[in-house]
């Protein structure tokens, strides 16, 4: 257990669907991260949030929209994905963003989209 | 930018130590290096991390050569749990904040 835990674990879902990945830390930190692991590719970050604010957007499509209401709660919206966005999508919280501190990772959600 | 590069696959046997290499030639002198690992389909797991000095704590070591240039991660004895794929990481710093970049790492095989 890291502390830092994602919910579902797996999602299945239609292009025409709406969902949303739900990502909680239990461990004070004020930093959080959204990566996106695809097949035999290496992780991507996404998002990053420090202090609830979005400090970085790595030219995520719109139909990603993520969400921070306070620094220990992370969702990702999910609407009109593409069979390409399957992945494994991963969560992850460190203490801030200005220093090089260890990040803590979820189980990840498991995403596929038919 | 501090770029890593590691070898794509290694194997160990059981009980054995296992000697992950990593280079990172182009590090600045105040940029730490991180070690991670991968355990199939779960989130990357923190192993141990440095700056200058060699570094230990009960799951591995961290060996930095005097350069700097490049660093080993060693597992004094390996099990089979300890199949992995290994990373190396340098975290970037843009504006003042930093990030990592995840590369392809090193898949190690632990063998009984």
């Amino acid at each position: 257990e890291t502390g830092v835990t994602q919910t579902p674990r797996h999602l299945v879902m239609g292009m025409t669907n709406k969902k949303s990945l739900k990502c909680e830390q239990h461990l004070g930190h004020n930093a959080m991260y959204w990566y996106k692991q695809s097949a035999k590719k290496p992780l991507e970050l996404m998002f990053v949030y420090n202090f609830k604010e979005q400090t970085e957007n790595n030219s995520v499509p719109s139909r990603f929209s993520p969400e921070c209401p306070n620094s220990s709660h992370l969702f990702l919206h999910l609407h009109t994905l593409q069979p390409e966005d399957s992945a494994l999508y991963l969560c992850a919280s460190s203490q801030e963003r200005w220093q090089t501190y260890e990040q803590y990772f979820g189980p990840g959600t498991r995403l596929t989209v038919t | 930018d501090a770029k890593t590069t590691q070898p794509t696959s290694m194997d160990c046997a059981e009980g054995r130590a296992a000697n992950l290499p990593c280079n990172h030639s182009t590090i600045s002198g105040n940029e730490y290096v991180y070690w991670y690992r991968q355990i199939h389909s779960q989130g990357p797991q923190y192993i141990i991390h440095g700056l200058k000095n060699n570094e230990t704590n009960e799951m591995a070591s961290l060996i930095i050569t005097e350069d700097r240039k490049s660093s080993t991660l060693i597992l004094p004895h390996a099990t089979l749990r300890d199949t992995a794929v290994y990373y190396c990481i340098v975290p970037r710093t843009t504006s003042g904040t930093y990030k990592y970049i995840f590369g392809t790492g090193t898949r190690l095989k632990v063998l009984a």
